[in-house]
């Protein structure tokens, strides 16, 4: 069964440290891996996609892909409090269908 | 606005009722999708459409029925709603394709009692 991990969390820093979000994934085929951010209550909201190995800016988020040890990570620079959310990691399957991980939660203290 | 609404927001029921939730979308996306997310906040996919037609059908019970009357639209009708049916539910929308980004709707809570 395809399946994408994430640690639970939660993962606690400070304000303005780097946020670290890390995401392995069992399907060697997926091709394309997003990011979504969760607000308590409300619904996933895109931040990041990305298909090529390497990094990708935009922002204060930049992600990075492995596609050779089949994981992704996001991280988030300057963190503020309103950063806090829970971050989904999502991994395209078949027919455009994702496979999400349970999340990390992300608290950032003032 | 440009966007994914459900309706209703939030759905009280009885257990043995039936009900229907509703998606809408305006992006001109040709893929829809319902996810439902438990109590633990795992998501995960139930139904797919692409322009009406259904190409993913999840482990759902058949008590699940989606319907899509065109490529902007696609409701859940659910019957005789149990306990382990309440969730939230979300719609979400993409172009079809292994790289195209799904936006989702507010979602909908359900509540069986």
């Amino acid at each position: 069964q395809k399946e994408v991990e994430q640690n639970s969390g939660p993962l606690s820093v400070p304000e303005g440290a780097i946020a670290s979000l890390n995401c392995t994934y069992s399907d060697r085929g997926s091709q394309s891996f997003f990011w979504y951010r969760q607000y308590s209550g409300k619904s996933p909201e895109l931040i990041m996609s990305i298909y090529s190995n390497g990094d990708k800016e935009d922002g204060r988020f930049t992600a990075q892909l492995n596609k050779a040890s089949q994981y992704v990570s996001l991280l988030i620079r300057d963190s503020q409090p309103s950063d806090s959310a829970t971050y989904l990691c999502a991994v395209n399957e078949r027919y455009s269908t994702l496979t999400f991980g349970k999340g990390t939660m992300l608290l950032v203290s003032p | 606005d440009t966007a994914v609404s459900q309706t209703p927001k939030y759905l009280v029921t009885q257990m043995g009722n039936d009900k229907s939730i509703k998606c809408e979308q305006n992006l001109g996306h040709d893929t829809m999708y319902w996810y439902k997310q438990d109590s633990k906040k795992f998501l995960k996919i139930m139904f797919s459409y692409n322009n009406k037609e259904l190409i993913i059908n999840e482990t759902v019970p058949n008590r699940f029925s989606p319907k899509s009357p065109d490529k902007a639209h696609l409701n859940l009708h659910i019957n005789s709603l149990e306990l382990g049916d309440s969730a939230v539910y979300f719609c979400a929308s993409s172009l079809r394709g292994s790289y195209n980004e799904q936006f989702f709707g507010p979602g909908t809570r359900l509540t069986v009692l």
